[in-house]
């Protein structure tokens, strides 16, 4: 999956508990992005990041928390404020952000989140 | 806010048939890309084509650009089983690739 890796794979949580999921990618990308997908949906961002120590919200950024500490690093934090976190979640990155010329992203495998 | 919206949202045809998928857009684009998203798996990018490009060939995949009509269309020839998948554009808005709901495609074998 294009040298971006997630984990876990599938993850189980109780309501009321945050979560977190990790992202790694060892590509040299500057930009690294979290989607949320819901079953037979298309994908919508949640936050994405240009550069260590920088991140802005998407476009359903709500109960949700990242850090950037890392360039290689990009873990998504679903808190307990998230009013329906079960979803799959996907993680990418790109050499640049999205308006550059050479700008598709490369995914990791995903991370299924399931809430008890 | 959803700026791709793919056509038809499910197509199912035999081996052999082509596959011909559509996207619609509502706003100026730099680049559109499509991506093929097999079940439970992130996405793989499989072709992008600028603003200025009206057609683009790759492999068996064939993709237009009208900027007019704000739409592009993929063309997957002489199919395979293999190429079950749901496929996705994505436009950009803003400094992010924004993404439609996807054409989940079957090839019977």
């Amino acid at each position: 999956d294009g040298g971006i890796t997630q984990s876990p794979k599938y993850l189980f949580r109780k309501e009321g508990q945050n979560v977190t999921l990790s992202c790694e990618q060892n590509l040299n990308h500057d930009a690294m992005y979290w989607y949320r997908q819901d079953p037979g949906q298309g994908l919508r961002l949640i936050y994405y990041s240009q550069i260590v120590n920088d991140f802005q919200k998407g476009d359903i950024a709500e109960g949700y928390s990242v850090s950037r500490e890392k360039k290689e690093s990009f873990p998504l934090t679903v808190t307990s404020a998230q009013k329906n976190p079960t979803a799959f979640y996907l993680c990418a990155s790109s050499m640049a952000l999205a308006g550059a010329p050479r700008n598709e992203q490369f995914f990791g495998p995903g991370t299924r989140l399931t809430v008890l | 806010s959803q700026q791709g919206e793919e056509d038809p949202q499910a197509l199912s045809i035999q081996e052999g048939e082509n596959a011909t998928m559509n996207c619609s857009y509502k706003t100026s684009i730099n680049n559109l890309q499509w991506y093929r998203q097999n079940s439970g798996r992130g996405l793989v990018h499989l072709i992008l084509i600028r603003s200025n490009e009206r057609e683009k060939h790759s492999g068996r995949l064939r993709v237009t650009l009208d900027t007019s009509k704000k739409s592009s269309s993929l063309l997957i020839t002489a199919s395979r089983a293999a190429d079950t998948a749901s496929y996705f554009c994505a436009t950009r808005a803003g400094n992010m690739l924004t993404f439609g709901g996807g054409t989940r495609l079957m090839v019977k074998p």
